[in-house]
């Protein structure tokens, strides 16, 4: 079954500090993967995408097959980052189905910096 | 920036009644999403809908659920007869193509089933 676990409900770090917010997958097929995040009181909006291998906001994130996981890495975390984050994945909707779009979610992170 | 709006912002309903949630993708997207978030849970894929139909629809997409494009711009998610569990946030996405594209997410819609 496709699944997207992200074990941490809350990441409380220092700011400065480097954070890492974990995200695993389960999918037998060629994943697509997403880091969404929410502000406060704001729209879930799309921080980057494994396949454009950008840096956005200092955040990166490497897909790694072998250990199927898609981990969001900042090394100094800033006030602003403070939100919540979703991992998602896109697949196939079936075996020789072609992608229709559906994301499938993590339960999200909550990351708060302090100050 | 061209964004994805939604409408009401909040909708309180009796258990039994109809709602329409609505939605004004962003113009040039072709694929439309809805999208529901339980409070404390997951956010769970509804539908996903292209060309005037459905092409992917998840468990909780039951007879109760329809969408629609009424016209060349809304896109409505319409709960036949509310129950209590259908209490969420439901969101509407669009995107440009599909397999994997950027999704656009509007603010949601809060609705709560009395």
């Amino acid at each position: 079954a496709q699944r997207v676990t992200q074990p941490e409900k809350l990441l409380s770090v220092f700011k400065g500090a480097p954070v890492e917010l974990k995200c695993n997958y389960s999918y037998s097929g060629s994943p697509e993967l997403f880091w969404y995040v929410q502000y406060s009181r704001q729209r879930l909006q799309l921080l980057l995408r494994h396949i454009s291998r950008e840096s956005i906001k200092g955040f990166t994130a490497d897909l790694n097959k072998g250990e199927t996981s898609f981990h969001l890495k900042k090394p100094f975390a800033q006030e602003e980052d403070s939100a919540m984050y979703y991992c998602a994945l896109s697949c196939l909707a079936g075996i020789g189905s072609s992608n229709t779009g559906k994301l499938i979610f993590g339960q999200g992170t909550t990351l708060q910096v302090k100050p | 920036e061209p964004e994805v709006t939604q409408t009401p912002s909040h909708q309180v309903t009796q258990m039994g009644q109809e709602v329409i949630l609505r939605c004004v993708p962003i113009s040039n997207h072709l694929y439309f999403y809805w999208y529901r978030q339980i409070l404390g849970q997951k956010v769970e894929f509804l539908v996903s809908f292209y060309n005037n139909e459905i092409s992917e629809k998840s468990e909780i997409f039951d007879d109760q659920f329809s969408v629609e494009r009424p016209d060349g711009s809304n896109f409505t998610l319409k709960i036949r007869s509310t129950k209590l569990e259908d209490s969420a946030m439901y969101f509407c996405a669009s995107s440009e193509r599909t397999g994997g594209e950027t999704q656009y997410f509007g603010p949601g819609t809060r609705l709560l089933v009395l």
